[in-house]
């Protein structure tokens, strides 16, 4: 079975500092690997994913995200961070050969400090 | 959230009722999944679909059901043999799998309440 850990409750940042959120996966075979943000009362937003090919993918927002497969992770990155990303952020992954059913981490809230 | 509706935003039950969520897309997509969100916990899988009149238990079906008698549709019954209901419902929706790997789109979500 695929899993998902994010392996810290809250990320706290200083207005224009990098941000880094952490996700490590565990699924059978190559691994389909998503980010998600999520604002108050509100749905998911998706930001990236990983397929196959460069490890280093650009996704929306000035989002960013490495793929590491020798250690299993997917950390998502930001290299300034603004009050307006603060959020819910959820990784997520899939086998690359199954269906399309993602197992979710349990979230991370960032907070950006002005 | 666009493309992607769901009714009510919120949901008020009383215990040993049963209540419908409503979730329609016009995406055009053929793949549809129920999720519960619960703080602290992620989201995780109550039912999907990847085609009209077909769907699958997730990993928390017991104590609701759903159908898929439309592409567009796909609404969650919550029945009163789910014992704690309260919870944060979202709805997403994706390209059918074969067409490649196709993230997964969500609605705004209901928030149901037991009273």
């Amino acid at each position: 079975a695929q899993s998902v850990a994010q392996p810290e409750d809250q990320v706290n940042v200083a207005e224009g500092n990098p941000l880094t959120v952490k996700c490590t996966y565990s699924v059978s075979g190559n691994p389909y690997l998503f980010w998600y943000v999520q604002y108050p009362n509100r749905g998911l937003q998706f930001l990236l994913k990983y397929i196959t090919g460069d490890n280093l993918v650009k996704g929306s927002y000035g989002f960013e995200a490495e793929f590491n497969k020798s250690q299993t992770s997917f950390h998502l990155k930001k290299p300034s961070a603004l009050v307006s990303d603060s959020a819910l952020y959820f990784c997520a992954v899939r086998a690359a050969y199954g269906n399309n059913r993602l197992a979710f981490g349990k979230g991370n809230q960032v907070v950006v400090i002005p | 959230d666009g493309g992607i509706t769901q009714s009510p935003k919120y949901l008020f039950r009383k215990e040993g009722q049963n209540v419908t969520l409503s979730c329609e897309q016009n995406l055009n997509h053929d793949a549809m999944y129920w999720y519960r969100q619960d703080p602290g916990q992620g989201l995780r899988l109550i039912y999907y679909s990847q085609i009209v009149n077909d769907f699958q238990k997730g990993d928390i079906a017991e104590g609701y059901s759903v159908s898929r008698e439309k592409k567009e549709s796909f609404p969650l019954t919550v029945t009163s043999a789910q014992k704690n209901p309260t919870a944060f419902y979202l709805c997403a929706s994706s390209i059918d799998r074969l067409a490649g790997v196709n993230e997964q789109f969500f609605g705004p979500g209901t928030r149901l309440t037991v009273l």
